[in-house]
């Protein structure tokens, strides 16, 4: 069964430093790997989608890697501002899950971008 | 593309009524997920559509929820005599296909609170 798990649950830098948030999930078996930004009391915002056979993706000042052999992915983000502040969510879609499509989330990291 | 709707977007009930949440996917989205987000966790699958079929159910869903997506268009999910556990965040999401470049888009929430 796959799990997935974010670390730190809280996180709290000051605006233009650079940041990385963790995720691990414990079955190496997936499709990809989808990082989400989710504003308080709001849905979720597709941020980066990462396939089993690449190893990152880039968006702006978003990086996101993946290394499956380790089950880890991380998302950089380069000169946090205040609006990057949130809660940044990571999902696998499993092979376990079959043709679902299914996303398996993990708890969250919640962001403060200091000014 | 007009995202991801739902509605209401703020449900207050008492414990014992039912209610019904609607969920208008992207338009020409074949897949259709329902998830559950409680406070300070990630979001849960309950069930999914491809189509007008629902393919897969979850655990979580107990016979006091039932989802119905008529014509593979808008979806609803009713809650019967609701219980202070089902307290949550609805979230519904779309996507085009089951590829595995897929992105789900996630509609705003519909927040239940039951008393």
């Amino acid at each position: 069964k796959q799990e997935v798990t974010q670390i730190p649950a809280a996180l709290s830098v000051p605006e233009g430093e650079n940041l990385v948030l963790n995720c691990s999930f414990t079955d190496s078996a997936i499709y990809n790997l989808q990082w989400f930004r989710q504003d308080p009391g709001k849905g979720l915002t597709s941020l980066l989608l990462i396939q089993s056979s690449q190893r990152e993706q880039t968006s702006g000042r978003l990086n996101a890697s993946l290394d499956k052999s380790s089950g880890r992915s991380t998302l950089y983000i380069a000169a946090s501002q205040p609006g990057d502040s949130a809660t940044y969510l990571c999902a696998a879609r499993s092979v376990g899950s079959g043709n679902t499509g299914k996303l398996i989330f993990g708890q969250g990291t919640t962001l403060q971008v200091k000014p | 593309d007009t995202g991801v709707s739902q509605d209401p977007r703020h449900k207050i009930t008492k414990r014992g009524q039912n209610v019904t949440f609607r969920c208008d996917p992207i338009s020409e989205h074949n897949r259709l997920y329902w998830y559950r987000q409680t406070l300070g966790q990630g979001p849960e699958f309950l069930t999914y559509f491809q189509n007008e079929a629902q393919l897969e159910k979850s655990r979580l869903l107990s016979d006091r929820f039932s989802a119905e997506r008529p014509k593979g268009s808008f979806s609803t999910l009713e809650i019967q005599r609701t219980e202070q556990g089902d307290s949550a965040m609805y979230l519904c999401a779309s996507s085009r296909g089951d590829r595995v470049t897929d992105t789900q888009y996630f509609g705003p929430g519909t927040r239940l609170t039951v008393l």
